[in-house]
């Protein structure tokens, strides 16, 4: 996965906590994403990253926050959990807007929002 | 305008068929147009791309055809085998707000018999 890591795998939460999602990478990649991937829905663009501490919204940023203070972490966090936040989360990384600018993939964090 | 329409749903082939997954777009705006090949349990990893002004690209089994003008394009995978399936997503990149950003199809869940 190219040296992205996400934490934590799985977790199952209640309505209404806070939850933080953490995306790690030793690519020193400029651009972080994070997606939520949901049945029928594909792939949705939550927030992104251009640089540390820039950061910027995507189409369902609703009720998400993120922060970038180091290159290579990119936090996801679910201000006050809801059911419909019931999915799961990848994080993605790329490089240069210049060049292909492929997207690499985490291996993903499923959450259950009870 | 930014959606990217991917048909079908889901394709059952049987081992060495030819599998078609078609995705239709609006935007011209949109100027790289990757495929991506996801397993269960696993983040979605690039499988091919192309440029908007070539019609064709082909690496071994797997072929993206470009439509410019009607404004589509397609994956085919030839002798299609049962490792092959998985869930395909088609994707466009759009330069906007400083980056670039990627509209994902909703996914085709491919199964290949053997």
């Amino acid at each position: 996965d190219a040296g992205i890591t996400q934490s934590p795998r799985h977790k199952v939460t209640e309505t209404g906590t806070p939850v933080t999602l953490r995306c790690h990478q030793t690519e020193n990649h400029r651009y972080m994403y994070w997606y939520r991937q949901d049945p029928g829905h594909g792939l949705r663009l939550i927030h992104y990253s251009y640089g540390v501490k820039d950061t910027d919204k995507g189409e369902v940023s609703d009720g998400y926050s993120v922060s970038r203070s180091k290159t290579e972490d990119f936090l996801l966090t679910l201000e006050s959990a809801t059911s419909s936040q019931t999915s799961v989360y990848f994080c993605a990384i790329s490089e240069s807007v210049l060049a292909v600018n492929e997207q690499f993939f985490g291996p993903g964090t499923r959450l259950t929002v009870l | 305008q930014q959606q990217v329409k991917q048909s079908p749903q889901s394709l059952i082939v049987q081992k060495g068929g030819i599998s078609i997954i078609n995705c239709a777009y609006e935007n011209t705006a949109f100027d790289y147009f990757p495929w991506y090949q996801q397993f269960p349990g696993k983040g979605p990893a690039l499988l091919i791309a192309i440029r908007p002004d070539v019609s064709e690209k082909k690496e071994g089994r797997f072929t993206i055809s470009f439509n410019k003008s009607a404004k589509q394009f397609s994956l085919h995978i030839m002798d299609s085998q049962p490792g092959d399936s998985a869930t395909y997503f088609c994707a466009a990149r759009l330069y906007t707000s400083g980056t670039y950003k990627y509209i994902f199809g909703t996914g085709t869940r491919l199964k290949v018999l053997a």
